[in-house]
């Protein structure tokens, strides 16, 4: 079956670029969605954004302007990398693969099927 | 301030039922777009319990179930155990926000 590991380093200096990578094994990267999503300590959810194995993104407009995440096929692997970061960063970070299970002639439907055990980043100096 | 509401915490007696309500606006659950519930143990990832408002994944014990009612979903826990003490997210998309969003989560303590 299909698991996710997250990996990448643990402290970030302000003002630095946080960068992480998804390893998926079990199964391909390709046909599907792959998201990044975090949760700052003591709070809630927050999607970050995904990609489409074609390279397709969609990011979180509250964090477009500082996200990026990219896909390498060859590796099984997708990355996220969000710059400039600031302490409200500081948070868990998890892959999840975004199942579209549903579309209508407007739009489809997404949930996240599997997750990563996700990895801490702390943003301090 | 999340666009789906949820209840900060509910709690119940084992054996008990509980329900967890997610209530979002027109530009969400009104506007047709499904809602997925997340469990999350304590240190741990969060697990998919319900996608499509009322759907299990396989390995899902039917005492968890979802509905749907006009901008209102609510999750329903019946025989309450000890290990369903837990958070419950709902996550929907929202069209105003061009994005996906969770709700604020709801903690579950079992008494």
């Amino acid at each position: 079956q299909v698991q996710l590991q997250e990996s990448g380093p643990g402290l970030v200096k302000p003002s630095e670029t946080l960068s992480l990578t998804c390893t998926v094994s079990g199964g391909s990267i390709s046909s599907y969605y792959w998201s990044w999503i975090r949760q700052p300590p003591g709070k809630g959810l927050e999607w970050i954004g995904h990609i489409y194995y074609s390279g397709s993104t969609n990011y979180n407009p509250s964090l477009k302007s500082r996200v990026t995440i990219s896909v390498d096929t060859s590796k099984n692997q997708f990355s996220l990398k969000l710059s400039s970061v600031t302490a409200a960063d500081t948070a868990v970070y998890y892959c999840a693969r975004f199942e579209k299970y549903s579309c209508s002639a407007r739009n489809c439907q997404y949930y996240m099927d599997v997750w990563g055990k996700g990895t801490t980043v702390t943003v301090s100096s | 301030q999340s666009v789906l509401t949820q209840p900060p915490s509910v709690s119940g007696a084992p054996g008990q039922r509980v329900t967890i309500s997610c209530t979002g606006s027109s530009s969400n659950i009104g506007a047709g777009y499904d809602v997925h519930w997340y469990q999350q143990l304590p240190g741990t990832a969060p697990k998919l319990l319900i996608y499509g408002n009322s759907n299990r994944p396989s390995g899902v014990p039917d005492r968890f179930s979802g509905s749907k009612s006009g901008t209102s979903v609510s999750l329903a826990i019946t025989g309450l155990q000890a290990d369903d003490e837990a958070d419950y997210y709902c996550q929907s998309y929202d069209s105003s926000l061009s994005g996906w969003v969770f709700g604020g989560g709801t903690k579950l303590t079992v008494l």
